[in-house]
Order: C-alpha cells, then sequence, then structure tokens
C-alpha cells in the first residue's frame, strides 16, 4: 500500500526493558512526525523530522525517549528502560513539505508496559 | 493547559440531518485548522482544512467555518450518513508542516 505503516502493531513488553517503533513514511514524504495517543484523548506531538533533521523534539517526556530518521525515510522511536505509564499508542505521521499543513497518520503501535 | 478543546465529547444525529462539530482554541498564533476523522483500530484520517486568511471551506458534504474573533471552529456534516459514524479531531497548527496539537475528539453516531 501507500500509505504510512508502523511496525509493529503491537507490542508487549515488561517493565525496564527497552523498545523500538517502526514507521515508514509515504514515499517521497518529507516530513516525518511522532505522536503519543492516550485512551479518550487526541494524539499529543512528540517530535519531528525534516529530511533526516530533527527539528523539534520538545514533546519527548523524558530522556528516555529518542528517535532518529537518519536516511530521511524509515525512522524508530527508541523508549528505553520503559515504565508502565508508557502504555499507549505511538502514532507516525507524514507529510509532503510541497502541500499543505494535512498529515497522513498511520495505524499505530500498541505499546503495552506490563 | 489544552490549547484546543472539543467541548462536546459526542454527538448523536438522524441519518440525512446536519451533523455540527464545535471546537476551541487559545492560541492566537494558530493559523491552520484541521478535522481528522477516526475510525475503530485506524489512524486518524485527514477530513478538510482551513487557514486562517480564509473563514470557510467546503468539500462536497463537509464544511470547515472559522470564526478568528472568538478563537473557534466548527465541522458541519450534511446531509449525514450512518458511515460518518466515528471520532471527530480538531487540531491546529502554527504554520503549515509544524506539530499539530490536537483536540480530545467527539464521538459521533448517526442512527439510521
Amino acid at each position: 500500500g501507500a500509505g504510512v505503516s508502523q511496525s509493529p502493531r503491537y507490542k508487549v513488553t515488561k517493565r525496564g526493558q527497552d523498545v523500538a517503533l517502526r514507521c515508514d513514511p509515504i514515499s517521497g514524504h518529507v516530513s516525518l512526525y511522532w505522536y503519543r495517543q492516550a485512551l479518550g484523548q487526541g494524539p499529543e506531538f512528540l517530535t519531528y523530522f525534516n529530511y533526516e533533521a530533527q527539528q523539534d523534539k520538545s514533546g519527548l517526556p523524558n530522556d528516555r525517549f529518542s528517535a532518529e530518521r537518519p536516511e530521511g525515510s524509515i525512522s524508530t522511536l527508541t523508549i528505553q528502560r520503559t515504565e508502565q505509564r508508557d502504555s499507549a499508542m505511538y502514532r507516525c505521521a507524514s507529510s509532503s513539505i510541497a502541500g499543505g499543513p494535512e498529515q497522513f497518520f498511520g495505524p499505530g503501535t500498541r505499546l503495552t508496559v506490563l | 493547559d489544552q490549547q484546543v478543546k472539543q467541548n462536546s465529547p459526542s454527538l448523536s444525529v438522524q441519518e440525512g440531518r446536519i451533523s455540527i462539530l464545535n471546537c476551541d482554541y487559545t492560541n492566537s498564533m494558530f493559523d491552520y485548522f484541521l478535522w481528522y476523522k477516526k475510525y475503530p483500530a485506524e489512524g486518524p484520517t485527514f477530513l478538510i482544512s482551513i487557514s486562517s486568511i480564509k473563514d470557510k471551506n467546503e468539500d462536497g458534504r463537509f464544511t470547515v467555518f472559522l470564526n478568528k474573533s472568538a478563537k473557534h471552529l466548527s465541522l458541519h456534516i450534511v446531509p449525514s450518513q450512518p458511515g460518518d459514524s466515528a471520532v471527530y479531531f480538531c487540531a491546529a497548527s502554527v504554520g503549515a508542516g509544524n506539530k499539530l496539537t490536537f483536540g480530545g475528539g467527539t464521538r459521533v453516531l448517526v442512527k439510521p
């Protein structure tokens, strides 16, 4: 398909483990965004990239969270030493820099920390 | 502090009638506003947007109205169809391409 893909779709891990969430944006999209969504709430911004450059990481909650996009395409969001409060839906979106403000979202990764 | 608020958590409407969803914001720097629709187990899907230089944008059955002085926008769906039953999020950004700030969502149920 031509949409944003994320893997894994579901991840269950134990407290203290590291997890890596992957996002594959729409081909050719320059901008890539990470959001986190708690149940019953709207997505909350974490960080975003233009090409491989991280433009804004103001939404990352603490230094256990990091993201990279080394070749300007696929991105990985890493959470180290996971805690139960990290449990949420993690959403990735991408957009064309030549387009409007709209961002196109993937299906998300549901992270559960036991 | 929530910069984008959707004060109605749910809305029920009869098929064929108008659905009106409301959204309020506090940040006067927002210049792009968007509506997304979300079905269960799927990611949000972009519906329609409006920039702050306009007060109305229409796309088929969907119309978004922006009242900058009141810091308020609304989405009208006419006529409502059962397939419109979903959660609708409004979002705003400062500049195209920057982060989106979302409201908490409104669940719409369209009854046949």
